[in-house]
């Protein structure tokens, strides 16, 4: 069985310049879970997903941040403009439904400079 | 406002000893709690979890016990091995089961 796959692995941008992420879950997971997991912190939700609806994007900085599922199957988060703060590991996880295990994909290292 | 801590950042374990990694957490409606296992340039992978009507749970050499009036959890592993360095994280699930992290702590095993 094929794991989270996400894509770039890392990417390095000036502050101000927009990025992109890509995810695909792993087949048949109806959650999907974008996380920002900053060195030497835990891995915080930014958005989840079931199917192609938004369950919980509360935590998601939205003057900056946005992402979509839109045929309820791969993913993109969209940073613009990026901020000096906005380096992080960003992970994206799925599971069978909202409750159970996550898995997750490798994440993509930003780095804003 | 951390509802998890994991106040131990780093461990360093002899390969054969026991590896105690602790966790607090402040929510007393966490009802399910989830160790998972991070090595460097990949993602965290589900290692084992207990629910809150339990108090132990084994799973070959990893066990997690659970004090929920002293709203404590611990994962031991017995014996170490040089495999096991990594970086542990514990995540309680809230009651829309969502995980909450804590930050980690970094277990070195050394030969």
């Amino acid at each position: 069985e094929a794991g989270v796959a996400q894509s770039p692995r890392y990417k390095i941008i000036e502050k101000r310049q927009s990025v992109a992420f890509w995810c695909n879950p792993i087949s048949g997971h109806a959650t999907l879970y974008w996380y920002q997991q900053i060195l030497g912190q835990g891995p915080k939700l930014l958005i989840q997903f079931q199917n192609n609806g938004v369950v919980d994007d509360s935590q998601l900085p939205k003057d900056r941040f946005s992402a979509e599922r839109l045929k309820g199957v791969d993913s993109t988060l969209k940073i613009q403009p990026a901020k000096l703060e906005d380096s992080a590991v960003y992970l994206c996880a799925s599971s069978l439904r909202g409750y159970n295990e996550q898995f997750f994909g490798p994440g993509t290292r930003l780095t804003v400079l | 406002d951390q509802q998890v801590k994991q106040n131990s950042p780093s461990l360093s374990v002899q390969e054969g000893r026991i590896s105690i990694l602790n966790c607090d957490y402040t929510n007393s409606m966490f009802d399910y709690f989830l160790w998972y296992k991070k090595y460097p340039a990949e993602g965290p992978t589900f290692l084992i979890s207990i629910s809150s009507i339990k108090d132990k749970n084994e799973d070959g050499r990893f066990t997690v016990f659970l004090n929920k009036s002293a709203k404590h959890l611990s994962l031991h592993i017995v014996p170490s091995q040089p495999g096991d360095s990594a970086v542990y994280f514990c995540a309680p699930a809230d009651s829309n089961y969502q995980l909450i992290w804590g930050a980690g702590t970094k277990l070195i095993i050394k030969p």
